[in-house]
């Protein structure tokens, strides 16, 4: 049962344009909501997180908007730079020290 | 801020042996690290989750006999890999909170273990 879905497996961007990245969820108990972004061989890499008592956070060029109602969240990326380019994990869990649950990670390439 | 480290990166045992993989917070304490192992082109998965002083929770599925974990202290947990099998080969990675209230995870560098 996957209850964290990231359901397109690979995104192209061009640099310099909106990168977007999607991820839904079915567990409504999930109240804490976090991006990762990882290398091959490397461990993940934390970018930004989203509580669910808000609808947007941002960071930089990274920003987290998360629709309760849907069950869904995506991470903007604006401007895509080539460095970008690695697997993006969404993650989820539901409560402070709680395990997380990842989606099966997009693999985004930014071209030139 | 928020670094884990892990020991070693890179391992290559034979059958039957048993491999230690360190996992430590650098530069804050961690109540409780999580261990996840990730399979080639595969998400990763929760193996156990370790509390400093207390016995780890581990997942269905996964043999707390063959994965040892002890977190005996605030900046260390171990996972032993007891009576590796070639099946055993996968990339481990350790994660840490920040000891009270977070949300968030940070990962170690992950060990890739090659068992021949």
């Amino acid at each position: 049962d996957q209850q964290v879905k990231q359901n397109s497996p690979s995104l192209s961007v061009q640099e310099g344009r909106i990168s977007i990245l999607n991820c839904d969820y079915t567990n409504s108990m999930f109240d804490y909501f976090l991006w990762y972004k990882k290398y091959p061989a490397e461990g993940p890499t934390f970018l930004i997180s989203i509580s669910s008592i808000k609808d947007k956070n941002e960071d930089g060029r990274f920003t987290v908007f998360l629709n309760k109602s849907a069950k869904h969240l995506s991470l903007h990326i604006v401007p895509s730079q080539p460095g970008d380019s690695a697997v993006y994990f969404c993650a989820a869990n539901t409560g402070t020290a709680s395990k997380l649950t990842f989606g099966t990670g997009t693999r985004l390439q930014v071209t030139l | 801020g928020a670094v884990v480290s892990q020991h070693p990166s890179r391992v290559i045992c034979k059958s039957g042996t048993s491999v230690k993989i360190e996992c430590r917070s650098l530069d804050f304490q961690a109540t409780t690290m999580f261990w996840y192992r990730q399979f080639p082109k595969q998400s990763l998965m929760l193996m156990a989750t370790s509390n400093e002083g207390s016995k780890a929770t581990y997942e269905q599925g996964v043999e707390k006999d063959k994965f040892l974990i002890n977190h005996a202290s605030l900046t260390l947990s171990t996972l032993t890999v007891t009576s590796a099998h070639p099946e055993d080969s996968s990339f481990y990675i350790c994660s840490a909170t920040v000891s009270g209230s977070s949300y968030e995870q940070y990962f170690g560098p992950g060990t890739r273990l090659t068992v021949t």
